[in-house]
């Protein structure tokens, strides 16, 4: 079975402050890991992913995390909030199947301050 | 720009009514995926598809809800009768079998009186 957690429902920072998202997921085996945004009244979009490739993934929009094996983790960062960054995140894993089957954490709204 | 689609965005029905939400995946995705969105609950997977063969249904109430695929461009989701504690966004997301990445639609924001 696969879990994630999020920690940290809520975060708030001040424009132009490093964002630091955090993921911890569990896997039986080697995961795929995904972050992805939802703004108000829309669906999630696709922020960045991870399929064993390089460790350090860069995505949309200046978002990038980085995959520690040993740690278990996969936390999103950007160095520089913007306002338009204000969103909910969400960590998903998959793995071990070819299905597509996703798990969700759930999800940590971000505030950013001017 | 491919993307899912969902009819209707918003739908208001009573308590007892049916309901019959659409997704239409991208072309060429062979799996597809029913979500429900809640404050409560966060983001459920209720079932999903397959080469349009259900594949996993288990977090859907059986009683009331059903979810098909007619063919290759269609997903439903249906519930009947429909019950207040249905009021949710229902999100359709489809996909390939590589990566296992998904692409969601706008949603369906459902609200039973």
């Amino acid at each position: 079975a696969q879990s994630v957690t999020q920690l940290g429902s809520h975060v708030s920072v001040s424009e132009g402050a490093l964002v630091l998202l955090r993921c911890n997921y569990s896997s039986s085996v080697p995961p795929y890991l995904f972050w992805y945004v939802q703004y108000p009244n829309q669906g999630l979009q696709l922020l960045l992913k991870y399929t064993s490739a390089a460790t350090l993934v860069k995505g949309i929009n200046g978002f990038e995390a980085e995959f520690k094996k040993s740690e278990t983790s996969f936390h999103l960062t950007k160095p520089s909030a913007h306002m338009s960054d204000a969103a909910e995140y969400f960590c998903a894993v998959a793995g071990g199947t070819s299905y597509g089957k996703l798990t969700f954490g759930q999800g940590t709204i971000l505030t950013v301050h001017p | 720009d491919a993307r899912v689609t969902q009819t209707p965005r918003d739908k208001v029905t009573e308590m007892g009514q049916e309901v019959t939400m659409r997704c239409q995946p991208i072309l060429g995705h062979n799996t597809v995926f029913w979500y429900r969105q809640t404050m409560m609950q966060g983001l459920e997977l209720l079932a999903y598809f397959r080469n349009r063969a259900p594949l996993d249904d288990s977090g859907m109430p059986k009683d009331r809800f059903s979810a098909e695929m007619p063919d290759a461009t269609l997903a439903t989701l249906k519930i009947q009768p429909s019950e207040p504690r249905d009021s949710a966004v229902y999100f359709c997301a489809s996909g390939t079998s590589a990566y296992n990445e998904q692409f969601f639609g706008p949603g369906t924001r459902l609200t039973v009186l």
